[in-house]
């Protein structure tokens, strides 16, 4: 069973458009995260999502938009893709604790986004 | 800015011998530190954490060790075994924080 999914695994487009990727998580988790790796293998936070609130890193374009349709899913939408969206996108969730600073991710495969 | 920086992109270590990998960071509001671990075509899965609260945590052939005043942190695998080569990522945070992701060390350990 797997506890956070992302699809696709693999996404390769043209500079212009639009494109999804969605992830899942079965874990009853109360937030997710969006995080990406570029090609310098930096792995950063784009967002942190749960029912009551979105955290925006004040560094990602407003291209970029995340959708949570339920507690078990967030959606990453992005428009106008540009060639510097090539990366690898990672999904997280983590379970929020009372008196608990801070809780473990669990993070998704990885979608690569390759933009032509 | 990159406020967790890990200065070693790979190390390679004999079977049955220790490694060390290293991570340094910059803001010393940071008080909780984790380290994970990426297999290829893998998300990063949870290792170890330590809190600014205690200087060494360890389980079972891990352990963390934080020097505060050099804001280093450092984990040692010992015994290493091949199926612990992978990438390493150490993380930061502060409280209310985001965490911030070190570039990773790739390990090889060479049977």
């Amino acid at each position: 069973d797997t506890a956070v999914s992302q699809t696709p695994k693999y996404l390769v487009t043209q500079m212009g458009n639009d494109k999804s990727i969605k992830c899942e998580q079965n874990l009853g988790h109360d937030t997710m995260y969006w995080y990406k790796q570029d090609s310098k293998k930096f792995l950063k936070i784009m967002f942190s999502y749960n029912n009551k609130e979105l955290i925006i890193n004040e560094t990602v374009p407003n291209r970029f938009s995340p959708k949570s349709p339920d507690k078990a899913h967030l959606n990453l939408h992005i428009n106008s893709l540009e060639l510097g969206d090539s990366a690898v996108y990672f999904c997280a969730s983590s379970q929020d604790f009372p008196g608990q600073v801070y809780n473990e991710q669990f993070f998704g495969p990885g979608t690569r986004l390759t933009v032509l | 800015d990159q406020q967790v920086k890990q200065n070693s992109p790979s190390l390679s270590v004999q079977e049955g011998r220790i490694s060390i990998l290293n991570c340094d960071y910059t803001n010393s509001m940071f008080d909780y530190f984790l380290w994970y671990k990426k297999y290829p075509a893998e998300g990063p899965t949870f290792l170890i954490s330590i809190s600014s609260i205690k200087d060494k945590n360890e389980d079972g052939r891990f352990t963390v060790f934080l020097n505060k005043s050099a804001k280093h942190l450092s984990l040692h695998i010992v015994p290493s075994q091949p199926g612990d080569s992978a990438v390493y990522f150490c993380a930061a945070s502060a409280p209310g924080n985001q965490f911030y992701f070190g570039t990773g060390t790739s390990l090889t350990v060479i049977p």
